[in-house]
């Protein structure tokens, strides 16, 4: 199994909603990102977990709550979002020893009323 | 030709044309670089990396080329063909896990 699986592809939600997107791989890989990506615009890295544990928030406000059940899955929770958090949030994962590529999944579209 | 606007770098070339896309990246320290092809829709797909020990790289139909005295990354398409086209992005590796993206550039493949 060589792929990235995000749910759902697409969601909408008011300001006032709690909703969770998910990510899941079985590559065996320890190291998982979430990004962010307005149209037009690059992915920006907002959180990376390593070994389930957080490595990295890049000063994401605290709207997002990233979580890390095991190797395997990472979710984000979202709560009380703006519309300017309306992107594709994507999800990718890498092996955790070295400098490596980052394998995407295809995405999650979020609106956010 | 390319054009630079508000929004995405395009480059339009020739069906069967090679392609030159460039990019230019913010750290010196920077030890690791790959570049992505993204489609419409989907998420970003490796194509090829590359060490700050090596200045070129080839992979199937596709090179990267690394100056590091200037900062610059280039990815080169041989006989560029109508599924090339998509987005490009360049990214480097800052510290460890930090991945940063560089702007992207649109690519679109003339019939």
């Amino acid at each position: 199994d060589t792929e990235v699986t995000q749910t759902p592809k697409h969601l909408v939600m008011g300001m006032t909603n709690k909703k969770s997107l998910k990510c899941e791989q079985h590559m065996g890989h320890r190291a998982m990102y979430w990004y962010k990506q307005k149209a037009k615009k690059p992915p920006e890295l907002m959180f990376v977990y390593s070994y389930e544990k957080l490595s990295i928030n890049e000063s994401v406000p605290s709207r997002f709550s990233p979580e890390c059940p095991n190797s395997s899955l990472l979710n984000l929770h979202l709560h009380a979002l703006q519309p300017e958090d309306s992107a594709l949030y994507l999800c990718a994962s890498s092996q955790a020893i070295g400098p490596e590529w980052l394998f995407f999944g295809e995405g999650s579209r979020l609106t956010v009323l | 030709g390319e054009s630079v606007g508000l929004h995405l770098p395009t480059l339009s070339v020739q069906e069967g044309d090679n392609s030159i896309i460039n990019c230019a990246y913010s750290n010196s320290a920077s030890d690791y670089f790959i570049w992505y092809k993204q489609e419409s829709g989907k998420g970003p797909q490796f194509i090829i990396d590359i060490r700050s020990n090596m200045d070129k790289r080839q992979g199937q139909r596709v090179t990267v080329l690394l100056n590091k005295t200037v900062k610059h990354l280039s990815l080169q398409i041989a006989a560029t063909q109508p599924g090339d086209s998509a987005v490009y992005f360049c990214a480097e590796n800052l510290i460890t896990y930090k991945y940063i993206f560089g702007t992207g550039t649109r690519l679109k493949v003339l019939a």
